[in-house]
C-alpha cells in the first residue's frame, strides 16, 4: 500500500464522452504526476502537477487537463474521448517534485473507450 | 531528451536462476536512473534508484543494478530467482534537475519456471 488512491479502479466510456479522473496524493507530498500506459506499452507523462499549479507536461493534446486541490489531490480530465484513449491511467505523488524524492504510484484507473 | 531501452520484451528464467534484465539509456544530462516492478493489476512499485551516489544499488527483494556510464546501462540482476518474482519491470530515466517527469522503457516481462 502506498498511500495514493485513484478512483473509479475501472470505466467504460462512449468515445466522443469526458471523463474526469481522481487521485488521492499520499499524506505530506505535494506534488502529483500522471502517466499512460497502453497495453503492452510502458507509462507515458502526461503531466504534473505541484502546489497546483501546472509543472510539466507531456506530448499530450490540451484536451488532456487537469487540476491539483489545496489538499494536494488531483484529477485528471479528457475531453473528446477517443479509441487510442484506452488505457491504464497512472498517478504518482512524490513531495517537492524532485526526482531524488520517491514517487508513490497508485493502482491506475483502467479506461476502456467503447 | 532522455530515453531508455529495454532488451528483450520477454525473458524466462529457472526458479533459483540468475535474472538479468538490461536497460540501456540516453541522455544529455547526468541521468537519474530507476527500475519499477508491476504486478498485474496494480500500479509501479519502486525496486531501486541511482542518483550519481554509488553506482552498484541494492534494492528491494533480493534485487540490484549498476550503473555503468562508459556502457550508458543499467541492468537489474538478481542471484537467484523466485516464483513471487514473475512480474513486469520498468527501467525509467529522469534529469538531475527537480521536477523532471520519468521517461520509461516498454518493459520485461518476466517469467520464472518452476
Amino acid at each position: 500500500e502506498t498511500g495514493v488512491t485513484q478512483s473509479p479502479t475501472h470505466l467504460i466510456k462512449t468515445r466522443g464522452q469526458q471523463v474526469t479522473l481522481r487521485c488521492s496524493s499520499q499524506s505530506g507530498h505535494n506534488t502529483v504526476s500522471w502517466y499512460q500506459q497502453a497495453l503492452g506499452q510502458g507509462p507515458q507523462f502526461i503531466f504534473q502537477y505541484y502546489r497546483e499549479e501546472e509543472n510539466g507536461r507531456g506530448n499530450f493534446p490540451p484536451r488532456f487537463s487537469g487540476l491539483q486541490f489545496p489538499n494536494y489531490s488531483s484529477e485528471l480530465n479528457v475531453n473528446a474521448l477517443e479509441l487510442d484513449d484506452s488505457a491504464l491511467y497512472l498517478c504518482a505523488s512524490s513531495f517537492g517534485g524532485g526526482m531524488n524524492t520517491e514517487a508513490f504510484f497508485g493502482q491506475g484507473t483502467r479506461l476502456t473507450v467503447v | 531528451a532522455q530515453s531508455v531501452t529495454q532488451l528483450g520484451s520477454h525473458v524466462s528464467v529457472s526458479e533459483g536462476a540468475l535474472v538479468l534484465l538490461r536497460c540501456n539509456y540516453s541522455s544529455s544530462v547526468p541521468p537519474y536512473l530507476f527500475w519499477y516492478v508491476q504486478y498485474p493489476n496494480q500500479g509501479l512499485q519502486l525496486l531501486l534508484k541511482y542518483t550519481s551516489a554509488a553506482t552498484l544499488v541494492k534494492g528491494i527483494n533480493g534485487f540490484e543494478a549498476e550503473f555503468k556510464k562508459s556502457e550508458t546501462s543499467f541492468h537489474l540482476t538478481k542471484p537467484s530467482a523466485h516464483m513471487s518474482d514473475a512480474a513486469e519491470y520498468f527501467c525509467a530515466v529522469s534529469g538531475s534537475f527537480g521536477n523532471e517527469k520519468l521517461t520509461f522503457g516498454t518493459g520485461t516481462r518476466l517469467t520464472i519456471i518452476p
